[in-house]
C-alpha cells in the first residue's frame, strides 16, 4: 500500500515563527503536492514538485516555500507564519505520467491542522 | 480557466436513503479527467473514481454510481442505500494539462455528507 505520512497531525505556532511541515512517501513517486484545505474553498494547490529539486508554484504560493532534496520527502515552509495561514495542510504524491498517459490518482497524507496564534 | 463547482455544501439524510452529490465543471480542454475523492473523519482523501472525457458511460461500483454528462458538464455521484460509514466530505476534481509529468488537479469546494442512523 502507498503510504504518505505527515510529520504532525496538529500544530500550534505563534505569528512570525518559521514553520516546517514534512511529508514523506514510500512509493518512489516522482510527483508531490502541497494543498491547503479551508471550509467552502475545497483544496487549493500551494506548490508541487515533479522531481527531486524541481518545484513549481501552484495557485496560492504567497507566504510559502518548499524543499525537495530527496525523492521521498517534500517540505512546506512558512517563512513567517501569519494567522491567515491557519488551515489544514494536505500532502499528496503520484506517479509521473508522460504525454497522453492516463493520469494516476494522487495519494494523500492524513493532513496537518496548523493553528497560528 | 478550469473550475469545479459543488453547489451542495452539506447534505444530511437518514440511513438507507439514496443521495446524489452534484459536480459541475468548466474546461476548454477536449481531453480531461474527472475524479471523485472521499475524505473520512480521519482526514486523508481516498480516491474513488477517475473518468476520461471520452467515456460517458455510467459506472457502478457496489452502492456507488457515477453519471457523466458532457452536454451539461456534470459528473454526479450517487450513493444508493446510504450507510453511516458513508459520512464524509466528498470532493470532485478536474485534471489540468500536464506539466513536466505532473498533472495538477482542480478541486471543488467539497460536500459534507452526513448519514444519520
Amino acid at each position: 500500500d502507498v503510504k504518505v505520512t505527515q510529520s504532525s497531525r496538529y500544530l500550534v505556532k505563534r505569528t512570525g515563527e518559521k514553520v516546517f511541515l514534512e511529508c514523506v512517501q514510500d512509493m518512489d513517486h516522482e510527483n508531490m503536492f502541497w494543498y491547503r484545505q479551508d471550509p467552502g474553498l475545497g483544496l487549493r494547490l500551494i506548490y508541487f514538485s515533479y522531481d527531486v529539486k524541481m518545484k513549481e508554484k501552484g495557485d496560492i504560493p504567497e507566504g510559502y516555500s518548499v524543499s525537495r532534496e530527496k525523492k521521498e520527502r517534500f517540505s512546506l515552509i512558512l517563512e513567517s507564519a501569519s494567522t491567515n495561514q491557519t488551515s489544514m495542510y494536505l500532502c499528496a504524491s503520484r506517479v509521473r505520467t508522460s504525454g497522453g498517459d492516463i493520469p494516476y490518482e494522487q495519494y494523500f497524507g492524513p493532513g496537518t491542522r496548523l493553528t497560528v496564534t | 480557466a478550469q473550475k469545479v463547482t459543488q453547489a451542495q455544501t452539506e447534505i444530511s439524510v437518514v440511513e438507507k436513503e439514496d443521495v446524489t452529490l452534484d459536480c459541475v465543471y468548466e474546461t476548454r480542454d477536449t481531453t480531461y479527467y474527472l475524479f471523485w475523492y472521499k475524505q473520512p473523519p480521519s482526514g486523508e482523501l481516498v480516491f474513488l473514481i477517475r473518468r476520461n472525457s471520452f467515456d460517458e458511460q455510467n459506472e457502478i461500483s457496489g452502492r456507488y454510481s457515477w453519471n457523466f454528462q458532457k452536454s451539461t458538464s456534470s459528473f454526479n455521484f450517487t450513493i444508493t442505500a446510504s450507510q453511516v460509514v458513508d459520512s464524509a466530505v466528498y470532493f470532485c476534481a478536474l485534471s489540468e494539462a500536464e506539466y513536466q509529468g505532473a498533472q495538477k488537479l482542480v478541486f471543488g469546494q467539497g460536500t459534507r455528507l452526513t448519514i444519520n442512523p
